[in-house]
């Protein structure tokens, strides 16, 4: 099975940078996903790591080490918009590649 | 093409009656998943289906939910003899399976147990 740890609220101002991190535990592991929720709508997907390093895509970027359970999104130039929950998704490596999800932060972003 | 759809978008139910509720996924993904997220909460993974095989029904709560999955598509969850803590908004992914599995939901179905 998966455990997943995020934290569960992070404040951050317009214009900086905000690290949310994801930590797992896993009996396998083929993949870490991140996804976006604002409130009242169905999540969207942001970005996918499979092997270590970091994945930039604008704004955003994820790091995945495998060795230490560890992943982050970065999120770079806060804007408002961003204000949102962020979910750490891990996928098995077993036969069902499921997808599991952790429970997300709140990121609030201020003025 | 049309992403995922789901209805129900709203449902209202007596304690006791049983739902039905509705998931169309993209056409030619392989995967589906079910999740079930209360007010203010993560994602609670509920069933699995890939392709053919068996659907990993781990995450189903108790006996009366379950759900189907008709000629590898559509898919419904049904919860029988619905309580108030079934309250939540149910959602819905589909994915390519295995080659790359970003998932894309659907709206949810929002239940409300009277």
């Amino acid at each position: 099975g998966q455990n997943i740890d995020q934290p569960t609220e992070m404040t951050a101002t317009e214009g900086a940078i905000v690290q949310i991190n994801c930590t797992y535990q896993t009996s396998g592991f083929n993949g870490l996903f991140w996804y976006q929720q604002h409130a009242g709508e169905a999540p969207t997907f942001l970005s996918y790591n499979v092997l270590d390093g970091l994945e930039e895509k604008g704004r955003f970027s994820s790091f995945l080490s495998r060795s230490k359970g560890y992943s982050y999104l970065l999120l770079k130039e806060l804007q408002m918009k961003d204000s949102a929950s962020y979910l750490c998704a891990v996928r098995d490596s077993g036969g069902y590649q499921k997808v599991t999800f952790g429970t997300g932060t709140k990121l609030q972003v201020i003025p | 093409g049309a992403g995922v759809s789901q209805s129900p978008s709203n449902k209202v139910t007596e304690k006791g009656k049983d739902v039905e509720l509705r998931c169309d996924p993209i056409s030619g993904h392989t995967a589906l998943y079910w999740y079930r997220q209360s007010l203010g909460q993560g994602l609670e993974f509920l069933i699995y289906f890939q392709g053919n095989s068996a659907p990993d029904k781990s995450g189903l709560p108790s006996d009366r939910f379950s759900a189907e999955r008709t000629g590898g598509s559509v898919s419904t969850l049904t919860i029988q003899r619905t309580q108030q803590e079934d309250s939540a908004v149910y959602l819905c992914a589909s994915s390519l399976g295995t080659v790359y599995n970003e998932q894309f939901f659907g709206p949810g179905t929002r239940l409300t147990v009277l």
